[in-house]
């Protein structure tokens, strides 16, 4: 039982190049999400979903894609990457709305 | 929209002692009250929750919180601190018409135990 697992952990990106960070959990939860964690900002919500095929977006959402096309998978796209994505993601998962399961991090720096 | 302050960004606290990291929060609904905790280069983990009922929350690790209603605070304490306890701490919160997932956190506080 994995759990919540982000791959990958550290990632070096150019200015403009495009990647995916990936989430997948095995716990069967039909909510997830992508945070963004940055110094002194504590963690902003980027995109949600509340069950596969669907999703929203949070405070942050700009520069970022998603989809959810199954209920254990939810990657998040860089499009078009930029300096101030640079910071650590984190994705989650939610038992019931009461508890929330997070993975370890990708830590991302954009050059 | 709600909003959550943790009006300490750092607290250093010798070994032993009791510590209260402050939580104020504002929201026009009724809400659910967390508490993560984050070790270094690691995820959040859940260190207590309030839901309904008694305001005062036992959570992991010795921790304890009390919901104040008519302040919207949500302070967390532990009455004797290890140095094991050094790692960020962030106060959430959600409405219950959304349930968790649109989580509002806090910006942190580093607790900081000295030996």
């Amino acid at each position: 039982n994995a759990g919540v697992t982000q791959t990958p952990k550290f990632q070096v990106l150019k200015t403009g190049q495009s990647m995916t960070l990936q989430c997948a959990q095995d716990m069967n939860h039909e909510y997830m999400s992508w945070y963004r964690q940055d110094p002194g900002m504590g963690l902003r919500l980027i995109h949600y979903s509340v069950g596969a095929g669907i999703t929203d977006q949070g405070e942050v959402p700009n520069g970022y894609n998603v989809s959810r096309s199954t209920t254990e998978d939810f990657p998040l796209r860089l499009l078009s990457a930029a300096p101030s994505q640079t910071s650590v993601y984190f994705c989650a998962t939610f038992r019931g709305g009461t508890e929330a399961f997070f993975g370890q991090g990708t830590r991302l720096t954009v050059v | 929209a709600q909003s959550v302050t943790q009006l300490d960004s750092q607290v250093p606290v010798f070994e032993e002692a009791p510590v209260e990291l402050r939580c104020n929060y504002s929201s026009s609904v009724s809400v659910y009250l967390f508490w993560y905790v984050q070790y270094p280069n690691q995820g959040l983990q859940l260190l207590l929750k309030y839901l309904s009922g008694s305001t005062l929350v036992k959570g992991i690790n010795g921790f304890e919180a009390e919901f104040n209603k008519s302040q919207t605070s949500f302070h967390l304490r532990k009455p004797s601190v290890h140095i094991s306890d050094t790692a960020e701490y962030f106060c959430a919160v959600s409405d219950q018409g959304f349930g968790n997932e649109k989580l509002t956190f806090g910006t942190g506080t580093r607790l900081t135990i000295i030996p």
